[in-house]
């Protein structure tokens, strides 16, 4: 069984800097993803970025980057220049790759709140 | 990207009266998701299809069925509400082993 740990509840951050919101998981999967996914307060979840575990590279988007370590079972998020738009619910995620029945585990959440 | 629906987007019922959700999509994806969420929880799977192919996860209350008539459209049935059912409700879409969620059905239960 897979699983994924937030540890931090909150956490809360200036306009414009800079903030990482952690994640680790446990698998003895070798093939599968990982996600980042934010749910602001409209409560819509949407995709932040995707990393694939066979791939050495972090995933980008934007201001979205990732810290993927594999062998500390590590995957943390960074958020650059901070907006307003960005305080929301964040959830780590993890899929095993196996076709159709793949299911997601998520993390319990980290509140982000971005102050003006 | 996905395109998932979900409508309506704010429901209320009263305990014990039988209400449906629904939720459609765009792209002919073969797998749709049922989660709930409750308020400052990550979701919870309650069912899942591949194709017609129909998967209940162990602990998904009887009292909540689903139905998937063809590949685009997907409900939610709940047959007697109670208060501990008052929810979100979102439905996802996925391609490639990555999943993309509708805006969600606010469930009231009275």
């Amino acid at each position: 069984a897979q699983t994924v740990t937030q540890s931090q509840p909150e956490m809360s951050v200036q306009e414009a800097e800079t903030v990482t919101l952690s994640c680790t998981y446990d698998t003895s999967e070798n093939n599968y993803y990982l996600f980042w996914y934010k749910q602001p307060p409209s409560r819509q979840m949407i995709l932040v970025i995707r990393q694939e575990a066979y791939k050495q590279q972090n995933a980008t988007e934007n201001r979205f980057s990732v810290n993927f370590q594999k062998a500390a079972k590590s995957f943390s998020l960074k958020i650059s220049d901070s907006q307003l738009g960005d305080t929301a619910m964040y959830f780590c995620a993890f899929i095993r790759v196996t076709g159709a029945n793949s299911k997601l585990t998520f993390g319990k959440g980290i509140t982000l709140s971005v102050r003006p | 990207d996905a395109m998932v629906i979900q409508n309506p987007r704010y429901q209320v019922t009263q305990f014990g009266k039988p209400v449906t959700l629904s939720c459609s999509q765009t792209l002919n994806h073969n797998v749709m998701y049922w989660y709930q969420q409750k308020s400052s929880q990550a979701p919870k799977l309650l069912f899942h299809y591949y194709d017609k192919d129909f998967n209940n996860e162990a602990d998904t209350p009887d009292n909540f069925q689903s139905r998937r008539p063809n590949t685009s459209f997907c409900f939610l049935d709940i047959r007697s509400p109670g208060l501990g059912d008052a929810a979100m409700y979102l439905c996802a879409t996925s391609v490639t082993d990555t999943q993309y969620f509708g805006p969600g059905t606010r469930l009231t239960v009275l």
